[in-house]
């Protein structure tokens, strides 16, 4: 099985701040990851897909990149409906492993 | 708009068994994968088991291997995770997905004595 590593774990970040999340691949999936937004007691939101294209609706503050086994989430000015714990998944071999989770709070 | 309903979730006893379903609407059930993903209290996000529109492939966890049992029936758009040999471990709330931009609201289940 492919196996997802995220850093970090946490971040405690201010509105309007840039934030940076990375995820690696323990081997390479070309593109094929996903980036997920949980809020509490909630289902996960699709963010991007295919490492770099954001799902429809979703503000173009977020933005993925990446390819292989190194890729990024990032969160180009953070607003306060933003904090919540966001997750990578690679969709390039069954089962479809998902990372550790990144929580993103209030600083 | 896609709707997927999850039904089945309750408490059951170790070793005890369980049978979920999810309810699809809005699209082409039979021309679409579908997957279940679970959540333990407060932890993150696991992948289950998927199977293909036909129903002719499926896949899981290793966790799951051998206890769990992902069908579909088409002609009725719904989806089924049948549990057996159930542990604490697989405490959690389950959740139904289409593709990845499709998620239920999940249904939990409880292991425990």
């Amino acid at each position: 099985d492919i196996q997802m590593t995220q850093s970090p774990s946490s971040v405690s970040a201010s509105v309007g701040d840039r934030v940076t999340i990375t995820c690696r691949a323990s081997q390479s999936i070309s593109s094929w990851l996903a980036w997920y937004q949980q809020k509490p007691g909630k289902a996960p939101k699709l963010l991007i897909y295919a490492a770099s294209t954001l799902q429809s609706g979703v503000p173009s503050r977020f933005s993925g990149s990446g390819s292989g086994t190194d890729f990024t989430l990032t969160i180009s000015s953070l607003q306060p409906e933003d904090f919540a714990t966001y997750y990578c998944q690679q969709t390039n071999s069954f089962p479809l492993t998902f990372g550790g989770g990144t929580k993103v709070e209030i600083k | 708009e896609v709707q997927l309903v999850e039904s089945g979730g309750g408490l059951v006893q170790p070793g005890g068994s369980l049978r979920l379903s999810c309810s699809a609407s809005g699209f082409t059930f039979s021309s679409y994968a579908m997957h279940w993903v679970r959540q333990a209290p407060g932890k993150g996000l696991e992948y289950v088991s998927a199977i293909i529109s036909n129903g002719g492939s499926t896949y899981y966890a290793d966790s799951v291997k051998g206890r769990f049992t992902i069908s579909r029936d088409n002609s009725k758009n719904t989806l089924y995770l049948q549990m057996s040999s159930l542990r604490a471990e697989d405490t959690a709330i389950y959740y139904c997905v289409k593709e990845s931009e499709s998620w239920g609201q999940g249904t939990l289940v409880t292991v425990s004595s």
